[in-house]
């Protein structure tokens, strides 16, 4: 089955500089790559996704790559700020056989501190 | 309010006394799915539903049972609760023919 690295765990910046967050999977027929952020003693909530057949999505701040070939994907923020703060969660989602959408395989999560 | 919700948010319990967290979502998804989630572990998938009647069990299964007899109710059951399941849970919906997936907002379990 699929399985999703995170790197790193713990990344420190400071406010205004940019933040990278990396994810590699396992599965070539992966095609679904969310990222959500949970902040402190909330759900997670979705920030930005992509899916396979485009390399690169922005949203203001924040952008996702994808590298299919490699089979990693990256979470950009720039110009970061202190409500940036939070948990960042990658996942990806293949087919199950049958053709169906499978399930969301998560990283272990990236803690992220903005300091002012 | 389109939202998925749980009950209760929070609960301590001691070993082995049977409880039920329900999960309840308004948005007439067919997707649902409960995880689990500790620290440095992540998001750990415990069962879930395609639609109703039809479950399958996740990553972790142990220790618990669903059932969907409705299509906005996915509760959780813990049978014989232990330590080891003292964490924090979540329920999760989706239709199932799109990607984005919405997290209720956590129950967090404490089995002494």
């Amino acid at each position: 089955g699929e399985n999703v690295e995170q790197h790193p765990s713990t990344l420190s910046v400071q406010e205004g500089d940019s933040a990278v967050i990396k994810c590699t999977y396992s599965d070539s027929a992966s095609n679904y790559f969310p990222w959500y952020k949970q902040e402190l003693g909330k759900r997670p909530q979705l920030i930005i996704d992509i899916r396979s057949n485009v390399g690169e999505k922005k949203d203001q701040r924040i952008a996702v790559t994808l590298n299919k070939t490699a089979k990693h994907f990256s979470l950009h923020i720039t110009e970061t700020q202190p409500e940036d703060s939070a948990v960042y969660f990658c996942a990806a989602r293949g087919m199950n056989y049958g053709g169906s959408q499978g399930n969301l395989i998560f990283g272990k999560g990236t803690k992220l501190s903005v300091k002012p | 309010e389109a939202q998925v919700t749980q009950n209760p948010r929070y609960l301590i319990t001691v070993t082995g006394k049977k409880l039920t967290v329900t999960c309840s979502q308004n948005m007439n998804h067919e997707y649902m799915s409960w995880y689990r989630q500790d620290p440095g572990l992540g998001l750990r998938q415990i069962y879930y539903s395609m639609n109703v009647e039809v479950t399958d069990k996740g990553d972790v299964p142990e220790g618990y049972k669903v059932s969907r007899k409705e299509k906005r109710n996915f509760p959780l059951i813990l049978e014989s609760p232990s330590p080891n399941q003292t964490s924090l849970y979540f329920c999760a919906s989706r239709r199932r023919s799109d990607n984005e997936q919405f997290f209720g907002p956590g129950t967090r379990l404490t089995v002494l």
